[in-house]
C-alpha cells in the first residue's frame, strides 16, 4: 500500500541535543512538507521541498534543518537552536508542487525532557 | 486579522442533527480551498475540495462565497463518527509560489 511513514511516534529531547524525525513516502510524490502543530494554532510550515536536492524555508524555519537526497525521504532535524521544540510534527507529501491535496504521515510528538 | 479564521467550537450536537461551520479568509487572491478532518492526535485527512459551484459528497456539502470571502461545510444527519476537528485550508498564489494556510480548526462533538 502506498503511503507516508513518520517515525518515531514519540520522541524526547534533552537540552542542547539535536534530534531527527524521519519521513518516508512511496507515493512517488515530488513535493514534501514539514509542519508543526501547537495546541490552539493552525499548522505552520517549517520547510518544504518540491524536488530532490532542493528545499525552501517555510514560515518558521529557524532552529530546524532538512535534507532531500532522495525523492522518498525528507528528514527533519530539530536543532538545539530551537528553544521551544515541544509540538506535534507532521510530514506531508503532494503530487502537485502547489501543495494542494496533501497526504500526511501519522505525526511525531516531540517533547523536551 | 488572521489569514484564515475558524470558530474553534466545540460544537456539541446530537446524533442526526445538521451542523454547519464557516471559515473566513483575508486574502482575496486565494485560489483554492479545502476541508480536512483531524481526529485527536492523528494526522489531518482531506475531506473535500471546495469549488465555486459548491460540491456535495454524501452527507457533506461544501460551498464557497468569494464575495464575502468565506467557505462553509455542512454536515447532515451527524454520526458519532463525525466527531473530530475540521480544518479549513486556503491556497493563495503569492506571485512566486503557492502558499497553503491552515485554520486552527473547529471541533465537533456528536453525542447520543
Amino acid at each position: 500500500d502506498g503511503g507516508i511513514t513518520q517515525s518515531p511516534k514519540y520522541l524526547f529531547r534533552k537540552e542542547g541535543q539535536n534530534v531527527t524525525l524521519s519521513c518516508e513516502q512511496n507515493l512517488n510524490h515530488d513535493a514534501m512538507y514539514w509542519y508543526r502543530q501547537d495546541p490552539g494554532q493552525g499548522l505552520r510550515l517549517i520547510y518544504y521541498s518540491q524536488i530532490v536536492n532542493d528545499f525552501q524555508k517555510g514560515d518558521i524555519a529557524e532552529g530546524y534543518s532538512v535534507s532531500r537526497e532522495k525523492k522518498e525521504s525528507f528528514p527533519l532535524t530539530v536543532t538545539s537552536a530551537q528553544k521551544n521544540p515541544t509540538a506535534f510534527y507532521l510530514c506531508a507529501s503532494s503530487l502537485m508542487r502547489s501543495g494542494e491535496k496533501l497526504f500526511f504521515g501519522s505525526g511525531t510528538q516531540l517533547s523536551v525532557l | 486579522r488572521k489569514e484564515v479564521e475558524q470558530d474553534p467550537g466545540p460544537f456539541n450536537v446530537p446524533e442526526g442533527a445538521t451542523v454547519a461551520f464557516n471559515c473566513t479568509y483575508s486574502n482575496s487572491a486565494s485560489q483554492s480551498f479545502f476541508w480536512y478532518r483531524q481526529d485527536c492526535r492523528k494526522e489531518p485527512k482531506l475531506l473535500m475540495s471546495v469549488y465555486s459551484s459548491g460540491n456535495e459528497d454524501g452527507r457533506f456539502t461544501a460551498q464557497l462565497n468569494r464575495a464575502s470571502q468565506y467557505i462553509s461545510l455542512l454536515i447532515r444527519d451527524s454520526k458519532l463518527s463525525d466527531s473530530a476537528t475540521y480544518l479549513c485550508v486556503v491556497n493563495a498564489f503569492t506571485g512566486t509560489a503557492s502558499k497553503l494556510t491552515f485554520g486552527t480548526g473547529t471541533r465537533l462533538q456528536v453525542t447520543l
